[in-house]
């Protein structure tokens, strides 16, 4: 199985900060990673996908970049309905996908 | 707008089966992976596997001997088994739609989630 691996695990941040989260895959990947967002309670919503594609309908502040092993889902100026998990899906050994442990976002 | 809404029980004994269906409204089965994904309690995403609009399956090897997913185009539904259960299968068991986009595939559509308790 290929695993994913994202840092941190936990991140503190402001309204308005800059936030990177990481995702590290086992094995090169290509582009086949996608990013989604969990609210408490709620779905993964999917945000990036192909590491940088963004889905339609989730705001340009949001970002994905990075192949083979190493990716990045940036945030340019957080809001407050950013503070959420996040987690980073490889889809190149399909069907078996595998996800990230997830990073959660909290307010500083 | 096509919408996903499932259902099915939420309190299993060890060793029962459980079962959900998912049925899809608003939109076609053809052309996307049927998927079911789970979430224990305060952890991570586990894929556990799909189905196509023909009923093509693919399963994790990790519940592959106690899985099945079936299809019933008729109704626009999909559904998930598994059987002997145990604690460790207690979870909030997601259906998602799989899509493709030039070979990459992505979860971009959840339906809202069931949560299963496997308690004696």
């Amino acid at each position: 199985d290929i695993q994913m691996t994202q840092s941190p695990s936990s991140l503190s941040a402001s309204v308005g900060d800059r936030v990177t989260i990481t995702c590290r895959a086992s094995q090169d990947i290509s582009t086949y990673l996608n990013w989604y967002q969990q609210k408490p309670g709620k779905a993964p919503k999917l945000l990036i996908y192909a590491a940088s594609s963004l889905q339609s309908g989730v705001p340009s502040r949001f970002s994905g970049s990075g192949s083979g092993t190493d990716f990045t889902l940036t945030i340019s100026s957080l809001q407050p309905e950013d503070f959420a998990s996040y987690y980073c899906q490889q889809s190149y050994s399909t069907p078996l996908y595998t996800f990230g442990q997830g990073t959660k976002l909290q307010i500083k | 707008q096509v919408q996903l809404q499932q259902w099915g029980a939420g309190l299993l004994k060890p060793s029962e089966t459980l079962s959900l269906t998912c049925a899809v409204y608003g939109g076609s089965l053809s052309g996307y992976s049927w998927t079911w994904i789970r979430q224990p309690p305060g952890k991570g995403l586990e894929w556990i596997g799909e189905i196509n609009h023909s009923g093509e399956t693919n399963y994790n090897p990790s519940v592959k001997s106690r899985v099945t997913i079936l299809v019933d185009t008729s109704k626009n539904q999909f559904s998930l088994r598994l059987s002997s259960v145990t604690a460790a299968d207690t979870a909030v068991y997601y259906c998602v739609r799989g899509q493709s986009s030039w070979n990459h595939w992505y979860f971009d559509l959840w339906g809202r989630g069931t949560l299963v308790t496997v308690s004696s």
